[in-house]
């Protein structure tokens, strides 16, 4: 089974408007870390956000925040007043702690692209 | 400045040949990684080093090769058994103390390789 789904491959938004992007995973551990990260067409990959098992509340990055519903297994980006820069890649990972917490598991990815 | 470096950006092999893509860090971060990208898709684990001289296969470690004897040093090398190398590589690496809040992965830019 697939541990980071991403069913989204490309989404359109309008700048200036909200979007979220979905992220499901699959772990039968109690302490993990969920991850995202924004790959730019040069490539490189740029840590955004970063959501612990633990964490109570939501975790925010000045425009993005993590839109974690544990119960659920869902950890959805949410980039808010989108910026053309925000053109890019996004994946969704997960590092599981009980058993190697130095594995990172990654998702497909979606291709976001902000319209003017 | 600390960061992650990979050379060559670009590189270019004959069928049948090893080739050996390079990744420093002098963030003095004890795990290594090696990923492979291919076209639209996400980041596949080839090996991965937790400390010197320890390595692990990833999930498609088949065709690749890996050392760890410096803590900066992480080459990779595609062999000939490698069936089809031509893919983007990306060498990322983070601290080892584990299950902390964050010790997300940090990237370098990547090698794209492609075998003739």
């Amino acid at each position: 089974a697939q541990k980071i789904t991403q069913t989204q491959p490309g989404m359109f938004v309008q700048e200036k408007e909200a979007v979220t992007l979905d992220c499901t995973y699959d772990t039968s551990d109690q302490s993990y870390g969920l991850f995202w990260y924004k790959q730019p067409s040069s490539g490189e990959m740029i840590f955004l956000i970063y959501q612990g098992s633990y964490d109570e509340q939501n975790a925010t990055e000045g425009r993005y925040s993590l839109n974690f519903q544990k119960a659920r297994k869902s950890a959805n980006l949410v980039i808010s007043a989108s910026q053309l820069g925000d053109s890019a890649m996004y994946f969704c990972a997960m590092r599981e702690d009980l058993y190697n917490f130095n594995k990172f598991y990654f998702g497909s990815g979606t291709k976001l692209n902000v319209k003017p | 400045d600390g960061g992650i470096t990979q050379s060559p950006k670009y590189l270019f092999r004959k069928e049948g040949q090893n080739v050996t893509l390079s990744c420093e860090q002098n963030l003095n971060h004890d795990a290594m990684y090696w990923y492979r990208q291919d076209p639209g898709q996400g980041l596949r684990l080839i090996y991965y080093s937790q400390i010197v001289n320890d390595f692990q296969k990833g999930d498609i470690a088949e065709g690749y090769s890996v050392s760890r004897e410096k803590k900066e040093s992480f080459p990779l090398t595609v062999t000939s058994a490698q069936k089809n190398p031509t893919a983007f590589y990306l060498c990322a690496s983070r601290m080892r103390t584990g299950a902390s809040r964050h010790n997300e992965q940090f990237f370098g830019p990547g090698t794209r390789l492609t075998v003739l």
